[in-house]
């Protein structure tokens, strides 16, 4: 069975230092990966993703990720936070064999930016 | 171009009742999925509709039931609510069925269950 592991329920960073958000997946094929970003009382808004291809993924807003096969690991990294990045991220993985492309999520990372 | 529409923004419901929460896709979008997201919680899957019909569904009772329109529009019904039914539900769109397709959300419905 599929799932996702984000390690660090909060986080919390300077503005204008790194972001490291970190997501560990087991899946017993390859997997579709993604992380989407939740402000307060919205839906979520997707950054980036892999499916194939370039294992390192550049997405909106400065954010990239790399997806390492051999850790299971797909971290989301920003080199320098604004205030604007504070939000709720969630990795999620999806099956590559899967017909629906159903996402099966993490339990989610706060991020606080302090000035 | 609107993007993923949800009615109602917020409900109040009492246990026991039933409700239905509705979605517009994305323009062009003809697959749907619904989401539960309880408080402090990742999103969880619910069930996927396209071509009217439900393709997957996740580990949720009977009692959560959907319908897709032939203006891939869709609905979600929960009969009998629990307490535990309270969470914000998320509806998303997608371009096309199959893997790998962009989901994109909706700002979800706050279901509150007393």
């Amino acid at each position: 069975a599929q799932s996702v592991t984000q390690l660090g329920s909060h986080v919390s960073v300077s503005e204008g230092a790194l972001v490291l958000l970190r997501c560990n997946y087991s899946s017993s094929v390859p997997p579709y990966l993604f992380w989407y970003v939740q402000y307060p009382n919205q839906g979520l808004q997707l950054l980036l993703k892999y499916t194939t291809g370039a294992t390192l993924v550049k997405g909106i807003n400065g954010f990239e990720a790399e997806f390492k096969k051999s850790e299971t690991s797909f971290h989301l990294t920003k080199p320098s936070a604004h205030m604007s990045d504070a939000a709720e991220y969630f990795c999620a993985v999806s099956e590559s064999s899967s017909n629906t492309g159903k996402l099966i999520f993490g339990q989610g990372t706060t991020l606080q930016v302090k000035p | 171009d609107a993007g993923v529409t949800q009615s109602p923004t917020h409900l109040i419901k009492t246990r026991g009742q039933q409700v239905t929460l509705r979605c517009s896709p994305k323009s062009g979008h003809d697959t749907v999925s619904w989401y539960q997201q309880a408080l402090g919680q990742g999103p969880q899957f619910i069930f996927q509709y396209y071509e009217e019909e439900e393709r997957q569904r996740g580990n949720f009772p009977d009692r959560f039931s959907g319908h897709q329109f032939p203006n891939y529009s869709s609905e979600l019904n929960v009969n009998a609510l629990l307490l535990g039914d309270s969470a914000l539900y998320l509806c998303a769109s997608s371009p096309e069925y199959g893997g790998g397709h962009t989901q994109y959300f909706g700002p979800g419905t706050r279901l509150t269950v007393l």
